[in-house]
């Protein structure tokens, strides 16, 4: 079965620190990858996905992930975090069978 | 863009009552949504898949008899917990995929329930 690890599960960094999250995932076929933020207060919000092409990918906010297949790995990664960065970040993948499954997040706290 | 609209946000019940949340797409066509359940300091467990016009798909351990799902329409899809009791107290998410865009979910702002 499909699976997703986030194994930061919480990160404290310093305003204009460098950030880079991990995520790992188990399932051997081709998959979609995502990165989802949950602000405080606030609902699920796509950051960024892969689906194909160029494995570096990027999204809002300066936040982009690199796709590395015989790692089974696509980090989170942004050059210098800001305060209002401060959220629960997840991982998820998406397989053939069309669901898509969530790692356990991780909780990125920002010190002003 | 595409929004997703969970109703109620908040519930809390009496233990054995049934409750309902409702979830809506609100501009555009929904022909798969999602339930998730969201544990405190935990990931997103995925419970249900909905499919419009047909029965909904559960993910292994999830009571299909204690979660009812009901995707009637391309917009709304319900998920009805029945005889709760205080363990089912939890934040429940629903989300909703697309045709043209199934690999993207947009989420709904979730529902508290609270079974006392």
């Amino acid at each position: 079965a499909q699976s997703v690890s986030q194994h930061n599960h919480h990160v404290i960094l310093s305003e204009a620190a460098s950030l880079e999250l991990g995520c790992n995932y188990s399932y051997g076929g081709t998959v979609n990858l995502f990165w989802y933020v949950q602000y405080p207060g606030q609902h699920l919000q796509l950051l960024l996905k892969y689906f194909s092409g160029d494995p570096l990918v990027k999204g809002i906010k300066g936040f982009e992930a690199e796709f590395i297949k015989s790692k089974f790995s696509f980090n989170l990664r942004k050059p210098s975090v800001q305060w209002s960065d401060t959220a629960e970040y997840f991982c998820a993948v998406k397989s053939s069978a069309s669901k898509i499954i969530f790692g356990s997040g991780t909780r990125l706290s920002i010190r002003p | 863009g595409a929004v997703v609209s969970q109703h109620p946000s908040r519930v809390i019940c009496k233990s054995g009552t049934s409750v309902k949340i409702e979830c809506r797409s609100l501009d555009f066509q929904a022909t798969t949504m999602f339930w998730y359940r969201q544990f405190p300091k935990k990931s997103l467990m995925l419970m249900a898949t909905s499919n419009e016009g047909s029965k909904a798909t559960y993910e292994q351990g999830v009571e299909k008899d204690k979660f009812l799902i009901n995707h009637a329409s391309l917009t709304l899809s319900t998920l009805t917990v029945t005889s709760a009791h205080p363990e089912d107290s939890s934040f429940y998410i629903c989300s909703a995929a697309t045709r043209s865009g199934a690999n993207v979910l947009t989420f709904g702002a979730g529902s508290r329930l609270t079974v006392l």
